[in-house]
């Protein structure tokens, strides 16, 4: 069975602080990957980041970054100096990497709310 | 290259009636799911598939009903809508991206209103 929780559901910070969304999975498999995604008041679904099991380098994408921790079953993302178009629900999710299970499993997403 | 393509992005339906829900992909992937996003619930996993002729059932499969005839498409049925299947419903697929690795791809959703 795979899980994902994400406990933080509503966030607000001031513009220009940092935040960190927290993300909790559970997995079975060897070998999965993880996701993170924003869906702006818009509605759509944006993609943000994917890792695999075998890569725990942190990575870092002009403001935000993502600190993977197989040790922890963590998949944490920081966002530097916000803004308030950073503004979103962010999802994070899981996948097993091949065959029957690779069901594509949600947290319930954190709502962030950045104020000017 | 239109990705992920969702028909229709809007219905309202009564109680009781029937619709189908048209998810068509040009990517290739073998693997579609659908999902239904609701306040304070997240994205829950209605049903997906693994590959054309396969499905099986996610989260949340009662009330619903899909088909993978082909590849590129994966129906998802309502026979006797309910005012609780009220939400935005998403496709997606997964599958090798632009930049080599595996990333999920949506479709722009597709409000329902049962009335």
């Amino acid at each position: 069975a795979q899980k994902v929780t994400q406990a933080q559901t509503e966030i607000s910070v001031v513009e220009k602080e940092d935040v960190t969304l927290d993300c909790v999975y559970e997995t079975r498999d060897t070998t999965y990957y993880l996701f993170w995604y924003k869906q702006p008041p818009s509605g759509e679904l944006v993609f943000l980041i994917r890792r695999n099991s075998f890569d725990e380098q942190n990575e870092i994408s002009g403001r935000y970054s993502w600190n993977f921790q197989k040790s922890t079953s963590s998949f944490n993302f920081t966002i530097t100096a916000s803004q308030v178009v950073d503004s979103a629900v962010y999802f994070c999710a899981l996948s097993a990497a091949t065959g029957a299970n690779s069901k594509l499993t949600f947290g319930k997403g954190i709502t962030l709310s950045v104020r000017p | 290259n239109a990705g992920v393509t969702q028909t229709p992005k809007f219905r309202v339906l009564k109680t009781g009636q029937s619709m189908t829900l048209l998810c068509a992909q040009d990517m290739n992937h073998e693997y579609m799911y659908w999902y239904r996003q609701d306040p304070g619930m997240g994205l829950r996993l209605i049903h997906y598939s693994v590959g054309e002729g396969t499905t099986a059932k996610g989260e949340v499969p009662d009330g619903y009903n899909v088909s993978r005839l082909k590849k590129q498409n994966f129906l998802l049925g309502l026979e006797s809508a309910a005012p609780s299947q009220t939400s935005v419903y998403f496709c997606a697929t997964l599958g090798q991206g632009d930049a080599g690795g595996t990333e999920a791809f949506f479709g722009q959703g597709t409000r329902l209103t049962v009335v």
